[in-house]
């Protein structure tokens, strides 16, 4: 069965910072990962996702992230903090040989970006 | 704007009522999912269509649950007979076949008194 973990409830970081947000998946196939950000009282927006091909993924608003098959993880990660990247991120994973499009999303990570 | 549309926003219903939720996604999408999300979870997978073929369905979607797609536009998502736990926010989304991204609508959120 296919699953996701986000290990952070939340995730502090001052303005300027590094951040990184962690997500571990487990499937039985290749793996399809995607990262999403919810605002307040805004729809899920996506930001990057991994298919195949380069393990560094780069999406919007200068987030990347990290495809590491061997530690089954994808890193959400941004150089440089800003307070308007303060939100709710998801990641959500599908088994991508088998043919079903059932999204398993993980239980999300607040960032939160100090000034 | 050509985003994906959810109607109602809000519906407040009393337990043992019917009610009917509408998406209406970005027009040339032929993927359309929906999706239950409840206070500290993430999305929970309900159901997908590809046009209109309901493709897959969550053990989550009880008998109670039915959901359409007519004519692969816009669906509609029913819940007969609500109960408390059936209070969430229902979030649609659709997306192009070949792409995997999916583009997602405000939600509707279920209040059930």
């Amino acid at each position: 069965a296919q699953s996701v973990a986000q290990p952070e409830d939340q995730v502090n970081v001052a303005e300027g910072n590094p951040l990184t947000v962690k997500c571990t998946y487990s499937v039985s196939g290749n793996p399809y990962l995607f990262w999403y950000v919810q605002y307040p009282n805004r729809g899920l927006q996506f930001l990057l996702k991994y298919i195949t091909g380069d393990n560094l993924v780069k999406g919007s608003y200068g987030f990347e992230a990290e495809f590491n098959k061997s530690q089954t993880s994808f890193h959400l990660k941004k150089p440089s903090a800003l307070v308007s990247d303060s939100a709710l991120y998801f990641c959500a994973v599908r088994e991508g040989v088998s043919g079903t499009y059932k999204y398993i999303f993980g239980t999300g990570t607040r960032l939160k970006v100090l000034a | 704007d050509t985003g994906v549309s959810q109607n109602p926003r809000h519906k407040i219903t009393k337990r043992g009522q019917n009610v009917t939720f509408r998406c209406d996604p970005i027009s040339e999408h032929n993927r359309l999912y929906w999706y239950r999300q409840t206070l500290g979870q993430g999305p929970e997978f309900l159901t997908y269509f590809q046009n209109e073929a309901q493709l897959e369905k969550s053990r989550l979607l009880s008998d109670r649950f039915s959901a359409e797609r007519p004519k692969g536009s816009f669906s509609t998502l029913e819940i007969q007979r609500t109960e408390q736990g059936d209070s969430a926010m229902y979030l649609c989304a659709s997306s192009l076949a070949l792409t995997d991204t999916q583009y997602f609508g405000p939600g509707t959120r279920l209040t059930v008194l």
